[in-house]
């Protein structure tokens, strides 16, 4: 199975840039994944890393590093409409997702 | 395009009582389905997951139970409702290959309050 960490909440300023960090434990590792979560709502897809590396769309990127067992997603020019949760989830060989807890971010004016 | 339906949006029970969530995707074949919960602060547990009709996997011991009667609908469902059960429930599908890539999509959930 998998073991996967990330912070419970943070906290930052409107225009600024905030990392969430993701650690990981897998038996078999086949893609790390970020979700976006508001509240109540399901979540929607944002990154997916497979091979070393960043991965960069828009405002979001996304960082893997397998020997490492980590990942993080770098968040910039943050909006108001970014404070939500932040769903980090590991696919595994047999191609099942288990998700982080979340990392609640909320931005401040 | 692709799109998934999941009903109803929320759901208030008392102990005891039996359950059905329904969820079905359109657009697509054969597709991968899930059922998550997701408790209240907590993330997201992986209930159970089907790769084909009939064909369902459960991944933990509770007293819910899945089944997908036709290829591109999944049913949830309990006999008799816990107060545990209460939680927020996701139906999501994904897909082999190109142009997904095997990413999970949501459906919009079912809040279901068991009181």
């Amino acid at each position: 199975g998998q073991n996967i960490d990330q912070p419970t909440e943070m906290t930052a300023t409107e225009g600024a840039i905030v990392q969430i960090n993701c650690t990981y434990q897998t038996s078999g590792f086949n893609g790390l994944f970020w979700y976006q979560q508001h509240a109540g709502e399901a979540p929607t897809f944002l990154s997916y890393n497979v091979l070393d590396g960043l991965e960069e769309k828009g405002r979001f990127s996304s960082f893997l590093s397998r020997s490492k067992g980590y990942s993080y997603l770098l968040l910039k020019e943050l909006q108001m409409k970014d404070s939500a949760s932040y769903l980090c989830a590991v696919r595994d060989i047999y191609y099942k997702l288990s998700f982080g807890a979340g990392t609640t971010v909320t931005v401040r004016a | 395009s692709q799109t998934i339906h999941q009903w109803p949006a929320t759901l208030v029970q008392p102990v005891g009582s039996p359950l059905s969530l329904e969820c079905t995707v359109e657009g697509t074949s054969n597709p991968n389905l899930y059922w998550y919960r997701q408790a209240a602060g907590r993330g997201l547990q992986l209930l159970f997951y089907s790769v084909g009709i009939g064909q369902i996997s459960s991944e933990v011991p509770q007293n819910l139970s899945a089944s997908r009667p036709q290829d591109r609908q999944f049913i949830l469902s309990s006999k008799k409702l816990l107060l545990s059960d209460s939680g927020f429930y996701l139906c999501a599908w994904s897909q082999w290959g190109p142009p997904t890539n095997e990413k999970l999509f949501f459906g919009s959930g079912t809040q279901l309050s068991v009181l």
